[in-house]
């Protein structure tokens, strides 16, 4: 089946302005993560999603980063007043269960703010 | 929280001999230890993953060891090919909170 995708792929924002990224995770997948990873660095956890309830914010940098679920299934992850500092990769993984299991990426959205 | 440290950042090694990246990690209570490659402007896909309840786990040319006492974790390659060059990932996540903690990669060139 389809694996996690995300759109859009790349973002170029100017600073101060407002930016949506998405995320279809596989169908069916109970857990949905976004995780921020700047150039040359580790993916770092931003927040989680079990179904529709946000378990996990505590990666969230700042009160600009908002994430939604709310049905369940896609996610948006949204960034309000975008910073340069904002500039990086934001993967979406998804998981089957609520349990440790595999979690498969998504080719992430890069996000260049000018 | 979670601190996950990864050794070496860079390797290089010629084809055919083996490759071995080290983690550790600080929360006894973490469980599951995946391992991720990462190629240049690609998404992590996951290569091994270990928990808790057993000591090593091999697939092919890969193998992982867990040292739960010591809160060590390595990666080995053996045989390596040009297709393994990459990125790779350690990281660690307990059970109750499935978010990842990364070590912050090691890159792999496998010089031919």
């Amino acid at each position: 089946g389809a694996g996690v995708s995300q759109s859009p792929r790349y973002k170029v924002a100017k600073r101060g302005q407002d930016v949506a990224l998405r995320c279809d995770p596989i169908s069916g997948h109970v857990s949905l993560f976004w995780y921020q990873q700047a150039l040359g660095q580790g993916p770092e956890f931003l927040t989680y999603f079990q179904n529709e309830a946000q378990l996990d914010k505590s990666g969230l940098p700042s009160d600009r980063f908002f994430a939604e679920r709310p049905e369940g299934s896609v996610s948006t992850l949204k960034i309000q007043r975008t910073q340069q500092e904002d500039s990086a990769v934001y993967l979406c993984a998804s998981s089957r269960t609520a349990q440790n299991n595999e979690q498969f990426f998504g080719p992430g959205t890069r996000l260049t703010v000018l | 929280g979670e601190n996950v440290e990864q050794h070496p950042s860079t390797l290089s090694v010629q084809e055919g001999d083996s490759a071995v990246i080290k983690c550790t990690y600080s929360d006894s209570a973490s469980n599951y230890f995946p391992w991720y490659k990462q190629e240049l402007g690609k998404r992590p896909q996951l290569i091994i993953d270990i928990r808790s309840n057993v000591g090593e786990k091999k697939d092919q040319r890969i193998a992982v060891t867990l040292n739960k006492t010591a809160k060590h974790f390595s990666l080995h390659i053996t045989e390596t090919q040009p297709e393994d060059s990459a990125v790779y990932f350690c990281a660690a996540s307990k059970r109750g909170n499935e978010k990842l903690t990364f070590g912050t990669g090691t890159r792999l060139t496998i010089i031919p």
